[in-house]
């Protein structure tokens, strides 16, 4: 069964330093998606992208938030600058058309840990 | 999009029915009913939808209540690898936003 693939599965930085985390959707998808969900709370939608745009975004994602999906494979969500309260597990999604939730299928997660 | 309730916990025997219910009674005409699961530390997964009619998957089966106010999601015969966190969300099909908001859910524990 085709997957959404994430990496790296885990990722300490800095407080200040920029990260990227990678996920490679399912081949034919469309849509894509950035959630995260901080330790012990609940997972919170930050962006959803299309044909190379953001179609929609939570207040989350602010100024300090990137997507680009570079080389047609892969998605990227991109932190400028961490603050500790980024810490949180980063789950990337992927649909094959807008609004079938039956399909948006879910990564395993990048678990980003900021000191 | 409507909200929901559901109990935060819940314990289930191996083999037996897990029955997990949701509360959404504000949910209105073209609003659905979705469930999702999230086993320990891993990306939600979904479980089965409907609209009004109940519903049956390999996974699970969904009934809906016939005022919509209401719904449960059946695991027929629970597993261990069946613990995780539930979620009940209600949203509009097509047309609105696609983002998934995620409440609380219900945590099963399925028991051997």
């Amino acid at each position: 069964e085709p997957e959404v693939t994430q990496t790296p599965s885990h990722q300490v930085t800095q407080m200040g330093q920029e990260v990227i985390l990678r996920c490679v959707p399912i081949s034919n998808h469309l849509y894509f998606y950035w959630y995260r969900q901080i330790l012990g709370q609940k997972v919170e939608f930050l962006v959803s992208f299309y044909n190379n745009e953001i179609s929609e975004k939570s207040e989350i994602f602010d100024d300090q938030f990137s997507v680009e999906r570079p080389d047609g494979s892969n998605f990227t969500l991109k932190i400028r600058s961490t603050k500790l309260e980024d810490s949180a597990m980063y789950f990337c999604a992927s649909a094959p058309r807008r609004n079938a939730l039956e399909t948006q299928y879910f990564g395993p997660g990048t678990r980003l840990l900021v000191l | 999009d409507a909200k929901t309730t559901q109990p935060p916990s819940m314990d289930c025997a191996e083999g037996r029915a897990a029955n997990l219910p949701c509360n959404h009674s504000t949910i209105s005409g073209n609003e659905y009913v979705y469930w999702y699961r999230q086993i320990h530390s891993q990306g939600p997964q979904y479980i089965i939808h409907g609209l009004k009619n109940n519903e049956t998957n390999e996974m699970a089966a969904l009934i809906i209540t016939e005022d919509r106010k209401s719904s449960t999601l059946i695991l027929p015969h629970a597993t261990l690898r069946d613990t995780a966190v539930y979620y009940c969300i209600v949203r509009v099909g097509e047309g609105g936003s696609e983002k998934l908001v995620f409440g609380k859910g219900t945590k099963l524990t399925v028991n051997p």
